[in-house]
């Protein structure tokens, strides 16, 4: 099984530019999650979703959003990228909200 | 608020063991994770403590003490795949996890 999928791997952005980073799982988790993990700091919770249908948000929401329309796809969009965006992404999945996480490859975002 | 500490780094011989310990402070304790990760890859699940005590799975032990809110990892007979980082995570009253900045862990033959 691919357990979970992120695209794009790396991508280079402009500025004010907007772009979704895919997220698909087919492990049928209820829960997904976004997260952003910058040098020398933990991995911080963007938005969650604990069921299809709901979203949350985490610790640094501002300038992101996200959709939950099936189990499968958890979206997450920058409206209006800036250059402290710059990360690595990871999108996670878990059975339900109290169980272990399981991590996509990760996106790396650059924006100039 | 919410803090997770553990060490920046550490270094270890090949064939040795190595501790590696987290301190926690959060509101609200729902269990204790643990993850590595290799550099450029994403984090795997390790091991998980919710009650205090010590949970061995092959080379990797963990273990939680709650009233001290302190755990630690235990890697033995360490290998050259073992170089990675090592994340600790405690699951707060919202069941959202909070990291600590991990600890690379630099294995030498």
């Amino acid at each position: 099984t691919a357990g979970i999928t992120q695209a794009p791997t790396s991508q280079i952005l402009a500025a004010g530019r907007s772009m979704t980073l895919r997220c698909t799982q087919d492990m049928r988790h209820n829960a997904m999650y976004w997260y952003r993990q910058d040098l020398g700091l933990g991995l911080r919770l963007i938005h969650y979703s604990n069921t299809a249908g709901t979203t949350g948000k985490g610790e640094v929401p501002d300038g992101y959003s996200v959709s939950r329309a099936n189990t499968d796809d958890f979206p997450l969009t920058l409206a209006s990228a800036v250059p402290s965006q710059t990360s690595v992404y990871f999108c996670a999945s878990s059975d339900t909200a109290d169980n272990e996480q399981f991590f996509g490859p990760g996106t790396r975002l650059t924006v100039l | 608020g919410q803090n997770i500490d553990q060490p920046t780094e550490m270094t270890a011989t090949e064939g040795a063991i190595v501790q590696i310990n987290c301190t926690y402070q959060t509101s609200g304790f729902n269990g204790l994770f643990w993850y590595q990760q290799h550099a450029g890859e994403a984090p795997t699940f390790l091991s998980y403590n919710v009650l205090d005590g010590l949970e061995e799975k092959g080379r990797f032990s963990s273990f939680l003490s709650r009233s001290k809110g302190y755990s630690y990892l235990l890697l033995k007979e360490l290998q050259m795949k073992d170089s990675a980082s090592y994340l600790c995570a405690v699951m707060d009253s919202n069941y959202q996890l909070i990291w600590g900045a991990g600890t690379k862990l630099i294995i030498k033959p």
